[in-house]
């Protein structure tokens, strides 16, 4: 019974380096949502995505973040040059296929930037 | 837009006491969806129930229910005889559904975090 996986648990990067979080859905699920969760806030909605398709990016800061989710193989959220202020945790959740369904969530990514 | 408030920051209560979170949303769909997720301090979102905007029927899930009142756009959850393990942050969550049916983002509230004391 394996729920979304997220790789890494915890992350820790220097401002200027990228940070690459994987996430893989739960199987037969092809809908991945990515939200972020920063220090003392709510959890904000980033990206969705189907396979091969970006379909709602509206949460996604325009510059240095990016998201794909390959035919094969997990999700993945890029982010550039990272600064302090993207210190946060990364949730990725995953629906089936009719995507009218819950999204179930992973344990998320800590991210840390010194 | 879309908005969902929790206007309850944090609600400490004693073991046994029973406890409401509130929920209020804002939308102008006519079909979206109600949820509630549960952040225990190991930080994972488990989620906890679902609701659609069509089905205003209480829900009691063991010591868990919860509330949904279209007329006052409010889906309150209540813990009966509260315990120490449901300490936690607890979110409210709306999503829309897209034209293509799929549903879209989660909004969330700020979260609600409980604290049981024994």
């Amino acid at each position: 019974n394996a729920g979304v996986m997220q790789n890494p648990r915890h992350l820790v990067r220097r401002r200027g380096q990228e940070a690459r979080l994987r996430c893989s859905p739960v199987k037969g699920h092809s809908h991945v949502y990515w939200y972020r969760q920063l220090p003392e806030e709510g959890l904000k909605f980033m990206v969705y995505l189907q396979k091969e398709n970006i379909i709602d990016e509206s949460g996604m800061p325009k510059e240095r973040f990016s998201a794909e989710f390959p035919k094969e193989g997990p999700s993945i959220l890029r982010i550039q040059q990272v600064v302090r202020g993207d210190s946060a945790a990364y949730f990725c959740a995953s629906s089936p296929a009719r995507g009218t369904d819950t999204q179930y969530f992973g344990p998320g990514t800590r991210l840390t930037v010194l | 837009a879309q908005k969902v408030t929790q206007a309850q920051t944090e609600i400490s209560v004693v073991e046994k006491e029973d406890v409401t979170l509130d929920c209020v949303y804002e939308t102008r769909d006519t079909t979206y969806y109600l949820f509630w997720y549960k952040q225990p301090p190991s930080g994972e979102l488990v989620f906890l129930i679902r609701r659609n905007s069509f089905d205003e029927q209480n829900e009691i899930s063991g010591r868990y229910s919860w509330n949904f009142q279209k007329s006052t756009s409010s889906f309150n959850f209540t813990i009966t005889a509260s315990q120490v393990v449901d300490s936690a942050v607890y979110f409210c969550a709306l999503s829309e559904v897209l034209s293509s049916g799929n549903t879209g983002k989660l909004i969330f509230g700020q979260g609600t975090t409980l604290q049981v004391k024994p």
